[in-house]
């Protein structure tokens, strides 16, 4: 089975510019969640969608960032403009959620770097 | 708020010593307590999700062990193949936060032949 599948893998921007970052979960998996990983503060919860409905944003950083989840199988992170403190890996992650089970499986990755 | 603090920040192993990683958690309500492996450039790798004090889970060379108050993972004669980042992570059951996990730093094991 496809894991959870991010796009694009690496991202090189200069500040300013508009970012999108996109996700397929794994199939089935009605929660689907987008974490920011730096070496300062690790990994942080940006927001989390269950059903394709935001259940909790309080982990965005601020109004640059925007998250959407217009289907089931498809969401995207979107920052805009990017400023350098932005630069990170984010993942996406999905899990199955309600009675089948609670497990998080992460995608490989976007890593954004903004000069 | 949630917390988790885990134990050493990295730890340097030769092939076959035996340790210990430590993960200490405040939460409120726990659903579960979960461990990752995290490979250089990869996502987090699901390894474990215990659920109540006194559970125990094991798979090849690790097993880990869940207290009210702090879990460990424990290695026994570990190899190079097992160096990685070692996260944990909590699960608070109800409110907002359902589902979400709240991370460790993490512990860096390097493991030399």
């Amino acid at each position: 089975d496809a894991g959870v599948i991010q796009s694009p893998r690496h991202e090189v921007t200069e500040m300013g510019q508009e970012v999108t970052l996109r996700c397929k979960p794994i199939s089935g998996h009605n929660s689907l969640f987008w974490y920011r990983q730096t070496m300062m503060r690790g990994l942080e919860l940006l927001i989390y969608f269950n059903n394709n409905v935001p259940i909790d944003d309080s982990g965005m950083p601020e109004d640059r960032f925007s998250a959407k989840m217009p289907n089931a199988s498809f969401s995207t992170l979107k920052i805009q403009p990017s400023e350098p403190r932005d630069s990170a890996v984010y993942f996406c992650a999905s899990s199955p959620g309600g009675s089948t089970g609670n497990t998080i499986y992460f995608g490989e990755g976007s890593w954004l770097t903004v000069v | 708020e949630d917390q988790v603090t885990q134990s050493p920040e990295a730890l340097r192993l030769q092939e076959g010593e035996s340790s210990s990683l430590n993960c200490s958690y405040t939460v409120s309500g726990l659903r579960g307590l979960f461990w990752y492996r995290q490979d250089p450039g990869k996502g987090p790798e699901f390894l474990f999700t215990l659920y109540s004090a006194g559970e125990e889970k094991e798979k090849e060379r690790l097993k880990a062990t869940l207290t009210k108050k702090e879990s460990f993972l424990h290695i026994t004669a570990p190899k190079p193949e097992d160096s990685a980042t070692y996260l944990c992570a909590v699960q608070a059951a109800g409110g907002t936060s359902y589902g979400k996990l709240t991370f460790g730093q993490g512990t860096i094991l390097t493991v030399h032949p």
